[in-house]
């Protein structure tokens, strides 16, 4: 069992749907991180949060620590916003340097 | 506004040459990390540097060498490839070990 769990694998939506991606995490984290790549693209990171709720544009992340789950939210969703969506959770520091444990991706199409 | 850039991009390679990925990063940031990336998995820790002269191994640090000799250059060595190092290459930086995560655009490596 990976120590960071996606859900779901592939989500197909049409444009203008709320969109939801889940992440669980069996790991202790200081922090957990979304970050968004496109196809053949590059890495971007999204958001990082330790508590609470982040929003940026028509994203949006919440945390919930003691349930050990995350969840990253898309509103108004865009053809534009189909890509892979990575969470990866800050667990232990080794050696000077904290571990990023990464979830498998969801990828995400969006339809007009 | 560069961030973290990669070269090459792309590269085939024949089984048994060797190449080196360059990672730069103008952001003055100590950490630098290599993963790679293939299907199905998420990305995975290569090697690591806390700092310029530092160097450490992750989780998959067989067949590949490292080196930091100045702080804003992380470079990945691979001394004789082999097919299993087909991937996706990716460089990070961060500049502490609890901040976000700046990746690079990608080196698709393909060893024949």
């Amino acid at each position: 069992k990976n120590e960071v769990e996606q859900s779901p694998q592939n989500l197909t939506a049409q444009e203008g749907e709320f969109i939801t991606i889940n992440c669980s995490y069996s790991v202790g984290i200081s922090a957990l991180h979304w970050l968004q790549q496109h196809p053949g693209g590059g890495i971007v990171s999204l958001f990082m949060l330790s508590s609470g709720k982040k929003k940026h544009g028509r994203l949006i992340a919440t945390i919930n620590i003691q349930e050990k789950h995350s969840s990253l939210h898309i509103t108004a969703s865009h053809p534009r916003d189909s890509a892979v969506y990575i969470c990866a959770g800050g667990g232990k520091t080794i050696q000077g340097a904290q571990k990023l444990v990464f979830g498998q991706g969801t990828r995400l199409t969006i339809n007009p | 506004n560069a961030g973290v850039t990669q070269t090459p991009k792309f590269r085939v390679l024949k089984t048994g040459q060797s190449m080196t990925l360059l990672c730069a990063q103008d952001m003055n940031h100590e950490y630098m990390y290599w993963y790679r990336q293939d299907p199905g998995m998420g990305l995975r820790l290569i090697h690591y540097s806390v700092g310029e002269g530092t160097t450490a191994k992750g989780e998959v640090p067989d067949g590949y060498n490292v080196s930091r000799l100045k702080k804003q250059n992380f470079l990945l060595g691979l001394e004789s490839a082999a097919p299993s190092q087909t991937s996706v290459y990716f460089c990070a930086s961060r500049d502490t070990a609890y901040t976000e995560a700046f990746f690079g655009q990608g080196t698709r490596l393909t060893v024949v």
